[in-house]
């Protein structure tokens, strides 16, 4: 069974530093890795989609990667900014199945 | 496109009255997936559609919850009677199956269920 854990489960940077988020998965047979941000009391917005031959995608700020032989995958935001304080999640597409981390909440002071 | 659609976005319901949760995925996807988010576990699949038929509903919880897609553009996630316990954000989500399972899903913005 698929398990996906992120870390830390919560990060209070201040503005303007690069932080790292951390997701790592227990079964490399995935078919690709998804980044999603999510907003308090709203849905979920994809960030980021990386496919199982892929090693990175970035979007502006964003830079993710995945290493599936180690079953690892990292967001980078760089320059963090008070707009980017939301839970971001990480999921692992498998047979049909999107398997979710429980997040890791950001919070970006002034 | 309006991306997937879900209704209502709030419920507040007594205990053992029925609750009825609806989604439209976006046009020309062929998979439609039910989410359950709570504090406790996170988000789990309920339940998954492939052209209108189930294909996957072991996530869920017990027989008070049924889901139906009676065409492409349209389910329901119906509970039976509710419970306090089934309290949570539902989420909807679809998906293109294309080029094998490289496309992204696309959420909607959830049905927050409070049952008192």
């Amino acid at each position: 069974k698929q398990e996906v854990t992120q870390i830390p489960a919560a990060l209070s940077v201040p503005e303007g530093e690069n932080l790292v988020l951390n997701c790592s998965f227990t079964d490399s047979a995935i078919y690709n890795l998804q980044w999603f941000r999510q907003d308090p009391g709203k849905g979920l917005t994809s960030l980021l989609l990386i496919q199982s031959s892929q090693r990175e995608q970035t979007s502006g700020r964003l830079n993710a990667s995945l290493d599936k032989s180690s079953g690892r995958s990292t967001l980078y935001i760089a320059a963090s900014q008070p707009g980017d304080s939301a839970t971001y999640l990480c999921a692992v597409q498998g047979a049909q199945k999107l398997v979710f981390g429980q997040g890791t909440r950001l919070t970006i002071n002034p | 496109d309006a991306g997937v659609i879900q209704s209502p976005r709030h419920e507040v319901t007594e205990m053992g009255q029925e609750v009825t949760l609806r989604c439209k995925p976006i046009s020309g996807h062929d998979y439609l997936f039910w989410y359950r988010q709570t504090m406790m576990r996170g988000l789990e699949l309920l339940i998954y559609f492939n052209n209108n038929v189930p294909i996957d509903d072991s996530g869920m919880p017990e027989d008070r919850f049924s889901a139906k897609m009676p065409n492409a553009s349209f389910s329901t996630l119906k509970i039976q009677p509710s419970e306090p316990r089934d309290s949570a954000v539902y989420f909807c989500a679809s998906r293109l199956a294309g080029q094998a399972l490289n496309y992204g899903y696309t959420f909607g913005s959830g049905t927050r269920l409070t049952v008192v």
